[in-house]
């Protein structure tokens, strides 16, 4: 089955440092990823969709330049999170699918990202 | 702003009761609903992609159901168990992208 992986899991880090998340798809090509945040108690907010060769699209609210995206090969999208501080702390998860976005298929997460800004 | 709304947001039920659950979505622009599972320290899983209006679909104790016209799911789990217990996400896909509601959060005591 299609398979997505995350790294790092975990990272803990102090204010100011940027820090960098990959998203790789193993066993397909994905032209599309998609970037979560969970805030606690709450579900899966969806950041921006990576969109392999072109610019990523944020959603309402979500800072491009302190959350930058990088889709440069049909398998790796990178998320980081740049000059993270407190409030950036927070579960970041990635999800791709062989069919891409537009699909009646399900989507493939990462394991996720527990992120601690001290 | 389109609003995926799940209920109950927890639930706590014995081992071998049967429970159920509801998502709740606008029900214009209808394109598919998914339906993951997700446990403590691991990724979502897939239950159900759903796209037809009075679709259901099954997958070994657990089914669902749709209702595009009136816009709601119903998650049913049969006989649970413990390893039941997680995390049950409902998304509608909208523009090519999954818009999830908050999760109804489920644990199942032996």
């Amino acid at each position: 089955g299609a398979v997505v992986s995350q790294h790092p899991s975990r990272v803990i880090c102090k204010s100011g440092t940027s820090v960098k998340i990959e998203c790789r798809s193993l066993d397909f090509q994905a032209t599309t990823m998609f970037w979560y945040r969970q805030f606690p108690k709450k579900s899966l907010m969806l950041m921006a969709t990576s969109n392999e060769g072109s610019k990523a699209t944020y959603e309402q609210g979500v800072e491009k330049d302190k959350f930058l995206i990088n889709h440069a090969s049909l398998t790796l999208s990178t998320l980081t999170v740049t000059s993270a501080h407190p409030e950036d702390s927070s579960f970041y998860i990635c999800s791709a699918s062989p069919q891409g976005a537009y699909s009646n298929q399900p989507q493939h997460f990462g394991d996720g990202t527990r992120l601690s800004i001290l | 702003i389109l609003n995926v709304e799940q209920s109950p947001q927890s639930l706590h039920v014995q081992e071998g009761d049967s429970t159920n659950f509801t998502c709740s979505f606008p029900s214009s622009n209808f394109y598919a609903l998914h339906w993951y599972r997700w446990e403590t320290a691991k990724s979502p899983e897939a239950l159900f992609v759903m796209t037809l209006n009075g679709d259901e679909k099954k997958k070994g104790r657990i089914s669902a159901t749709l209702n595009t016209k009136e816009g709601y799911s119903y998650l049913y789990i049969k006989g649970s168990q413990p390893e039941d217990s997680a995390t049950y996400l409902c998304a509608k896909l909208w523009g090519g992208k999954l818009i999830f509601g908050q999760g109804t959060e489920l644990s199942v005591k032996p």
